[in-house]
């Protein structure tokens, strides 16, 4: 069974920094483009970031200024975010995805004092 | 950065035909632009229902189609069900793999 699952929320104060992993089965993750959306709660779904199949490209969403990270690790079929300098406005479920095709069912993360 | 713009909320009744559409701020929206269509129910992760302006994946029913419109991306549902009522997103690609959902259409089943 295909299937993606993330893990790696949680409750953080702000400026605290959280890492989202992505665990892939049920296909070869190697091959595939993967991307992080986020949704904030009662709000629509915001693009964060895309990584190649190899890691030859990457991409960011203009509004997260360059703090967050997405990196991936083929032999472990995972993918990861890297957030630092987490603010209030981060709060949001976090979902996986394989290029358009395969999402996952989310992570809650909670940016708060 | 573009908006994507998508009709706020829709109803359609029972057994009925509802377009939804999706309109780029930069101008007409192509099959370049590689129209993504989801669809989320509460609680849930979006589901995938048509990507590449009118391509079905093997999960989608056949009552959604995807196409181009009059400039705009658009969603049509022949034969509303009740279990269509959801939140409908679309995405669109400007080059490379930057992309932009648009805020999603709520669409009732009524």
């Amino acid at each position: 069974e295909v299937q993606l699952v993330e893990s790696g929320g949680g409750l953080v104060q702000p400026g605290g920094s959280l890492r989202l992993s992505c665990a892939a089965s049920g296909f070869t993750f190697s091959t595939y483009s993967m991307n992080w959306v986020r949704q904030a709660p009662g709000k629509g779904l915001e693009w964060v970031s895309h990584i190649s199949s190899y890691t030859n490209t990457i991409y960011y969403a203009d509004s997260l200024k360059g703090r967050f990270t997405i990196s991936r690790d083929n032999a472990k079929n995972s993918l990861y975010l890297q957030m630092n300098s987490l603010r209030a406005e981060d709060t949001a479920v976090y979902y996986c995805a394989r290029e358009w095709a395969i999402w996952g069912q989310g992570t809650l993360v909670t940016v708060s004092s | 950065q573009a908006v994507v713009t998508q009709e706020p909320s829709l109803t359609v009744s029972p057994g009925g035909t509802v377009i939804l559409t999706c309109a780029s701020s930069t101008g007409a929206v192509t099959s370049g632009h590689s129209p993504h269509w989801f669809q989320q129910k509460p609680g849930q992760a979006p589901r995938t229902l048509i990507f590449d302006t009118s391509n079905k994946h093997s999960w989608t029913p056949a009552r959604f189609s995807g196409s181009l419109l009059g400039g705009k991306a658009a969603l049509t549902l022949s034969g509303a069900q009740p279990e269509d009522e959801a939140e409908y997103y679309c995405l669109l690609s400007y080059g490379g793999a930057y992309v932009v959902f648009g805020r999603g259409t709520k669409l009732t089943v009524l």
